[in-house]
């Protein structure tokens, strides 16, 4: 019974290209969670999805970033133009249901950005 | 928002001591969650309690939702209990603390 599975597991980017975050929830869960993680901080939610729709974003940058869960494949996170602020963990979680109930999380994408 | 305080921030144990880990939160809930991110980065769910008492082995945890606050135990810890202890908590979605980080000496 596989976990929540993210990939890759460190990503490197130099200023102004694209990362892109790939997020599978576990079997049966349609409900995806991204968060990102500062050093030294907790985790800092950006964006709610089900499958073809977003249902929060409220944490997400406005600018630079997405987010899809197709009908078909992983959750995408997308970061267009990285700046070295952008380095940080970013962690996918899901759940079976939705708001309230227990989230299972992956193991996260390590994001540099030179 | 909410608002989730932990402490302590910092702890430091040797081998076999026992310690209580808190949580206060500003408002009413329905999902608490307790989770350990090991030194790896790994989140590990330890609990989920949104009230009442739970124990898995050497940890329990119990969450008394009217005075918004959770509690966690660890009983005669060892090294690998090292690493950093986050609650979330939310009636949404949930708002993390920033953790209390655990290192355990042997």
């Amino acid at each position: 019974n596989a976990g929540v599975m993210q990939n890759p597991r460190h990503l490197v980017r130099r200023r102004g290209q694209e990362a892109r975050l790939r997020c599978s929830p576990m079997k049966g869960h349609s409900h995806v969670y991204w968060y990102r993680q500062l050093p030294e901080e907790g985790l800092k939610f950006m964006v709610y999805l089900q499958k073809e729709n977003i249902i929060d974003e409220s944490g997400m940058p406005k600018e630079r970033f997405s987010a899809e869960f197709p009908k078909e494949g992983p959750s995408i996170l997308r970061i267009q133009q990285v700046v070295r602020g952008d380095s940080a963990a970013y962690f996918c979680a899901s759940s079976p249901g939705g708001t309230g109930t227990e989230q299972f999380f992956g193991p996260g994408t390590r994001l540099t950005v030179l | 928002g909410i608002q989730v305080e932990q402490s302590p921030p910092d702890l430091i144990l040797q081998e076999g001591a026992n310690s209580t880990l808190r949580c206060n939160f500003s408002d009413s809930v329905n999902n608490l969650q307790w989770f350990h991110q090991n030194p790896w980065g790994q989140l590990i769910n330890l609990f989920y309690i949104p009230s009442g008492t739970k124990q898995n082995g050497r940890l329990s945890a119990t969450t008394v939702a009217t005075e918004r606050y959770s509690l966690l135990y660890i009983s005669s810890s060892q090294t690998t209990d090292s690493g950093v202890y986050f609650c979330a908590v939310g009636s949404y979605i949930p708002t993390f603390g920033r953790g209390t980080s655990l290192i355990v000496h042997p």
